[in-house]
């Protein structure tokens, strides 16, 4: 089954405490991205990986990082968490020269 | 900047009444426009889609219509149930080589039995 998946599903920590949410999809798609969705915010673009080794920066940058070793798996990183990144996330993949994006099934993440 | 302005939710109608989801959108070029559906505690799935002006998109008895004179896709469904019971997005993907995904905020719906 075609599908893009997200580890954990749910996660709470402690501020500045490092984690790891992980990406994995399974359709040999050259692009995924990360978003966080936020009440009356809709969803906003993170980072974005066009391809192996090729990253940049979304809209919400400033406290993630990323890296984009293989091409089907693309981990998000809090070095630092803080509360503000409390928030619903979301990855995302498509093939390359395509519109549709398929989204995971999101972790939410609480930092207190 | 390119960018998407939904109606705000959230909306609540009874069984098998009309729905529209007012959609606007501001992009230079010729986008593409898209409808995807949040159901509780899931992903975001594609609903439907137009990749040119004039051009209808419809799936599962929602539709709508990319026009280009108004800047809108607003989206309708002649008979809801309460299976759509749902959060609605409206998004684009600019013309050109870029293709990112820009979402509007988000419209709730709930049908009621």
């Amino acid at each position: 089954e075609a599908q893009v998946t997200q580890n954990p599903r749910y996660l709470i920590t402690v501020t500045g405490k490092k984690l790891t949410v992980t990406c994995s999809q399974n359709m040999n798609h050259e692009y995924m991205s990360w978003y966080r969705q936020d009440p009356g915010l809709g969803l906003r673009q993170i980072y974005y990986s066009m391809n192996v080794e090729v990253t940049d920066k979304g809209d919400v940058p400033e406290g993630y990082k990323v890296s984009r070793k293989e091409k089907r798996n693309f981990p998000l990183i809090l070095e630092s968490p803080s509360p503000n990144q409390t928030s619903l996330y979301f990855c995302a993949s498509r093939k390359q020269g395509g519109d549709e994006q398929y989204f995971g099934p999101g972790t939410r993440l609480t930092v207190t | 900047g390119d960018s998407v302005t939904q109606m705000e939710g959230p909306v609540t109608l009874s069984e098998e009444a009309f729905l529209t989801i007012n959609c606007t959108y501001t992009a230079t070029g010729y986008p593409s426009l898209f409808w995807y559906v949040q159901y509780p505690g899931e992903g975001l799935q594609l609903l439907l889609k137009a990749t040119k002006a004039d051009d209808k998109g419809s799936n599962k008895g929602f539709e709508a219509t990319y026009r280009k004179e108004t800047t809108s896709f607003h989206l309708e469904k002649g008979s809801v149930q309460v299976s759509d019971s749902a959060v609605y997005f409206c998004a684009l993907v600019p013309g050109g080589s870029a293709r990112q995904l820009t979402f509007g905020s988000g419209t709730q719906l709930t049908v009621l039995p």
